[in-house]
């Protein structure tokens, strides 16, 4: 199986600062054939179902604002949150689609300072 | 607009079977793949198991012993069994498609 792992677990953000959460598989999740990265970020916020935030590594999903910026490929992938929003604090899963088993990471929690 | 919605028994007993149901609309069964994804009391996601349009599954290696995923596409409906349920699988079990739509998701409890 893939093992996804997640960095850090938590984060403590004040209102407009720029996070970064960082994600790291087991083996590369590109994929020559069409040179697509297999890797999503989700955001759960508490009591909620997961959103598709970002897939195909940094394409972000329709309706998904402009400051998630996902990137990264092979191995390595960053989830890049710009001037972050009170409505952003949440916990954040990256998810590697590549092959089955689908895996997730173990989650980063986004709190306020 | 598509809507999942999971159904099932809240709580189970160790050792039963649990079964669960996935009642889809405004989303094929035949054009697209429908996946289990469930999450114990505070922690992270698990990807539990998957059909894919043309039927076919793929489980979770360390649940596949236990787990079968099957469909009624004239119903719209995808089914969860996992046997011999222990405290370990208390979770909120959700069913997404295309990981781009979630049901609200349902709490299994696994106690006596």
């Amino acid at each position: 199986d893939i093992v996804m792992t997640q960095s850090p677990s938590s984060l403590a953000v004040s209102a407009g600062e720029t996070v970064t959460i960082n994600c790291k598989s087991s083996q590369s999740l590109l994929y020559s054939g069409n040179q697509k990265n297999y890797l999503a970020w989700y955001q759960q916020k508490p009591g909620q179902s997961p959103k598709l935030l970002i897939y195909w590594a940094s394409t972000r999903q329709s309706g998904v604002p402009d400051r998630f910026i996902g990137s990264g490929s092979g191995t390595d992938f960053t989830l890049t949150i710009s001037s972050v929003q009170a409505e952003d604090l949440a916990i954040y899963y990256c998810q590697q689609y590549y092959d089955t088993p689908y895996t997730f990471g173990a989650g980063t929690k986004l709190e306020l300072k | 607009q598509v809507q999942l919605k999971e159904s099932g028994p809240g709580l189970v007993q160790p050792s039963q079977t649990l079964s669960l149901t996935c009642t889809v609309s405004g989303f094929s069964l035949t054009s697209n793949s429908v996946h289990w994804v469930r999450q114990p009391p505070g922690k992270g996601l698990e990807w539990v198991g998957a059909i894919w349009s043309g039927g076919s599954t793929d489980y979770n290696s360390a649940l596949k012993s236990r787990l079968s995923i099957s469909r009624d596409t004239s119903k719209s409906q995808v089914f969860l069994k996992m046997n011999s349920l222990q405290t370990e699988d208390t979770a909120i079990y959700f069913c997404t498609g295309l990981f781009d739509y979630w049901g609200q998701g349902v709490m299994v409890t696994v106690s006596s």
